[in-house]
């Protein structure tokens, strides 16, 4: 059972607009959520995060939403430049404890078109 | 060094030999973690160290998994009798108090080591 679903494998998007990406989560424990930015050949690298109290974080071109009643939270990127391009893992935890911490979605391969 | 160093970045090997993947975390985090990624799949925990305490075992697949942490430092994980589905790449990621404790603690990811068995 998928408690964190990254519905769309990969996005394309020209240079210049906004990139959305989507996230949806099962558990209502999870009250903390990540975004992971993955090149090829390297590891992850957090990105940007927001707690359940909060339904917004801005970070200078990356923004996170959060709907909780949906279940749903989305990364904004405006505008995308062509290092965008990367794969982008959501992740989830509740942040009350439990030691596997954090589950992570399949990922969206986010591809920045000039 | 100042991030989370993992060896060798690429293995191959032949169904049924051991491994030994090895993870050296960020000096000072008493947290590490090992998640797998297969092909089109997220990442999925492994194993959990905090300090001292007994490792959280609970992600392992199966009893061919392996994992020890000495000296709150270094860990390594092994896989005994590799079969095919076990080819992944295997990551490494370390924080300063783990998420066990309840803080929003980011993970700090290696660049992972991409296990192959033919």
């Amino acid at each position: 059972d998928q408690q964190v679903k990254q519905n769309s494998p990969s996005l394309s998007v020209q240079e210049g607009r906004i990139s959305i990406l989507n996230c949806d989560y099962t558990n209502s424990m999870f009250d903390y959520f990540l975004w992971y930015k993955k090149y090829p050949a390297e590891g992850p690298t957090f990105l940007i995060s927001i707690s359940s109290i909060k339904d917004k974080n801005e970070d200078g071109r990356f923004t996170v939403f959060l709907n909780k009643s949906a279940k749903h939270l989305s990364l904004h990127i405006v505008p995308s430049q062509p290092g965008d391009s990367a794969v982008y893992f959501c992740a989830a935890m509740y942040s009350g404890g439990g030691a596997d911490g954090l589950t992570f979605g399949k990922g969206t391969h986010l591809i920045i078109q000039p | 060094g100042a991030g989370v160093s993992q060896s060798p970045s690429n293995k191959v090997t032949e169904k049924g030999k051991d491994v030994e993947l090895r993870c050296d975390p960020i000096s000072g985090h008493t947290a590490l973690y090992w998640y797998r990624q297969s092909l089109g799949q997220g990442l999925e925990f492994l194993i959990y160290f905090q300090g001292n305490s007994a490792p959280d075992k609970s992600g392992l697949p199966s009893d061919r998994f392996s994992a020890e942490r000495t000296g709150g430092s270094v860990s390594t994980l092994t896989i005994q009798r590799t079969q095919q589905e076990d080819s992944a790449v295997y990551l490494c990621a370390s924080s300063y108090l783990g998420t066990g404790s309840g803080r929003n603690e980011k993970l700090f990811f290696g660049s992972g080591t991409q296990l192959s068995v033919l």
